[in-house]
């Protein structure tokens, strides 16, 4: 079985600041993880996915996240927030060898100017 | 096309009614889902399909839910008898399963309020 947790359900950052949001999985098998971002009223967007390659993966909008096997982890972090950054934040496990994929409960971001 | 599209966008009823929400995913993309996301959570899966196969439907939350792909192309999520708890936003994906990592797009969903 597969599940995420996020911790912190809202995060406030100054805007420069850096920006570190929180996922811990857990997996029966080698997971494919995933950062996504919603924004209000607007469907999910992928910011970066890890499959087994690289552990630092980059994404989009300047964002990157760490594969941590040993810490079960997947942190999202930015070096310097922007305003246009608020949002909310998704991370999501999938096993391996199927589609299904479990959501965390999502970090609201609210940038400081 | 370039991208998931959901209609309608908004659908207000009355408990008891039935609504039926429509799918269109990307047009090369062979599999497709639908989550549902409550406020203050994540999306949570409901069912898949791979062309017009379903093959997970049991996370569809009652026996009122149901869905359908009839050509492999776009889907209809339906729910009867809807109830004040079914209010959600509904979210429907697509992907290509080319045998590497399954990147879900995303919809931008349909907001049901049941009242």
């Amino acid at each position: 079985a597969q599940s995420v947790t996020q911790l912190g359900s809202h995060v406030s950052v100054s805007e420069g600041a850096l920006v570190l949001l929180r996922c811990n999985y857990s997996s029966s098998v080698p997971p494919y993880l995933f950062w996504y971002v919603q924004y209000p009223n607007q469907g999910l967007q992928l910011l970066l996915k890890y499959t087994s390659a690289a552990t630092l993966v980059k994404g989009i909008n300047g964002f990157e996240a760490e594969f941590k096997k040993s810490e079960t982890s997947f942190h999202l972090t930015k070096p310097s927030a922007h305003m246009s950054d608020a949002a909310e934040y998704f991370c999501a496990v999938s096993a391996a060898l199927r589609n299904q994929f479990y959501f965390g409960t999502g970090t609201s971001l609210t940038v400081i100017p | 096309d370039t991208g998931v599209s959901q209609d309608p966008r908004h659908k207000i009823t009355k408990r008891g009614q039935n609504v039926t929400f429509r799918c269109d995913p990307i047009s090369e993309h062979n599999r497709l889902y639908w989550y549902r996301q409550t406020l203050g959570q994540g999306p949570e899966f409901l069912t898949y399909f791979q062309n017009e196969a379903q093959l997970e439907k049991s996370r569809l939350l009652s026996d009122r839910f149901s869905a359908e792909r009839p050509k492999g192309s776009f889907s209809t999520l339906e729910i009867q008898r809807t109830e004040q708890g079914d209010s959600a936003m509904y979210l429907c994906a697509s992907s290509l399963d080319s045998g590497g990592a399954y990147e879900q797009f995303f919809g931008p969903g349909t907001r049901l309020t049941v009242l």
